[in-house]
């Protein structure tokens, strides 16, 4: 079965210093993977995504994540925090093959704050 | 498109009582996923569907919860009887599964809170 974690409840990070929030996943088949963003009391907004190619993935708002097969991990980061970039975070994987093909399982989520 | 649509935004009940949930998935879409999030539990998968078959419903909690898409632009999650433990946010999502275009996107939720 797929799984993703995120190791981290929470990660703080100072405005204007890089950031990164860590993913890894479990899959049985090629990885399908995805980070979301949710601002209080919203939904969870797509950030972005990999699905092939290139190791190093842009998404919105300038973040970036980092697939790395060998270490299966999917790193979400972004090179100068802003302090609107505090919310939650969700790392998830799709099931492209078996019984559960199309599944979209999600971490439980780290908490990012930026001080300014 | 107006996106994912869910109904109600609030809802308020007392323990005991039927609650139904509706979505309203984006057009084309053929996935549909029905997620429940709380602070103790994170963000689970309850159920989802595919071209309005169910396929995974091992996340459903207890035979209270039951979930249908009768048509592939009207989703419900029920729960009957409803009890204060089931007081949570309840997302949709839905998506295509097409190559590259196989991101989900979310509907603003329903806040459930059983009294």
């Amino acid at each position: 079965a797929q799984s993703v974690a995120q190791p981290e409840d929470q990660v703080n990070v100072a405005e204007g210093n890089p950031l990164t929030v860590k993913c890894t996943y479990s899959v049985s088949g090629n990885p399908y993977l995805f980070w979301y963003v949710q601002y209080p009391n919203r939904g969870l907004q797509f950030l972005l995504k990999y699905i092939t190619g290139d190791n190093l993935v842009k998404g919105s708002y300038g973040f970036e994540a980092e697939f790395n097969k060998s270490q299966t991990s999917f790193h979400l980061k972004k090179p100068s925090a802003l302090v609107s970039d505090s919310a939650l975070y969700f790392c998830a994987v799709r099931d492209t093959g078996g019984t559960s093909y199309g599944k979209l399982t999600f971490g439980q989520g780290t908490i990012l704050t930026v001080h300014p | 498109d107006a996106g994912v649509i869910q109904s109600p935004r609030h809802e308020v009940t007392e323990m005991g009582q039927e609650v139904t949930l509706r979505c309203k998935p984006i057009s084309g879409h053929d996935y549909l996923f029905w997620y429940r999030q709380t602070m103790m539990r994170g963000l689970e998968l309850l159920i989802y569907f595919n071209n309005n078959v169910p396929i995974d419903d091992s996340g459903m909690p207890e035979d209270r919860f039951s979930a249908k898409m009768p048509n592939a632009s009207f989703s419900t999650l029920k729960i009957q009887p409803s009890e204060p433990r089931d007081s949570a946010v309840y997302f949709c999502a839905s998506s295509f599964n097409a190559g590259m275009n196989t991101e989900a996107f979310f509907g603003q939720g329903t806040r459930l809170t059983v009294v």
